[in-house]
């Protein structure tokens, strides 16, 4: 079974400074999907970004990018310019490639962005 | 754009009453699924539903848990005796199938409170 595991229960960063939220996942699967979903205070999930791993490039959203390194199976997430808004925790996720699978989802980083 | 929608957005119940939960999944999504999340816990997979049957199951989703889609548009989590331990927050999601329809868009979710 696939195991996603975020170190950081917690963390703040200033307005309009850069944040690196971290994911390390665990799976014998080389075709598969990376996910950050947002869930602000509404709770709603919202998704920030994705990766397939089968791409080198890391992907890109915005002020939302980030740092995929498949041999260590980690998957970090950075926020630059962070806003106000972006206070939420972040959950990371992973789905294998092939159909009809679920998502994994890791314990969850709250981000708290202070004026 | 396109959403998920889940009624009702809080539902408080008794200790063993039967509860059922309802998702309008995206109109031409395929795949549909219900996820949990305890208050301040990771979001966990309870079932995922393709071509009128379940495809996947967690071990949460014992049988006191049902899933349906009565008609073309509605999709149904059913609780038969609902426990204290049931209080959560519940998702329902959909994706499309095929190549690169990986990404799940998740409704707002029903806050369900047991007493």
């Amino acid at each position: 079974a696939q195991t996603v595991t975020q170190s950081q229960p917690e963390m703040s960063v200033q307005e309009a400074e850069t944040v690196t939220l971290s994911c390390t996942y665990d799976t014998s699967e080389s075709n598969y999907y990376l996910f950050w979903y947002k869930q602000p205070p509404s709770r709603q999930m919202i998704l920030v970004i994705r990766q397939e791993a089968y791409k080198q490039q890391n992907a890109t959203e915005n002020r939302f990018s980030v740092n995929f390194q498949k041999a260590a199976k980690s998957f970090s997430l950075k926020i630059s310019d962070s806003q106000l808004g972006d206070t939420a925790m972040y959950f990371c996720a992973f789905m294998m490639g092939n159909a009809g699978n679920m998502l994994t989802f890791g314990g969850g980083t709250r981000l708290m962005v202070k004026p | 754009e396109p959403e998920v929608t889940q009624t009702p957005s809080h539902q408080v119940t008794q200790m063993g009453q039967e509860v059922i939960l309802r998702c309008v999944p995206i109109s031409n999504h395929l795949y549909f699924y219900w996820y949990r999340q305890i208050l301040g816990q990771k979001v966990e997979f309870l079932v995922s539903f393709y071509n009128n049957e379940i495809s996947e199951k967690s071990e949460i989703f014992d049988d006191q848990f049902s899933v349906e889609r009565p008609d073309g548009s509605n999709f149904t989590l059913k609780i038969r005796s609902t426990k204290l331990e049931d209080s959560a927050m519940y998702f329902c999601a959909s994706r499309l199938t095929g190549y690169g329809a990986n990404v799940l868009t998740f409704g707002a979710g029903s806050r369900l409170t047991v007493l």
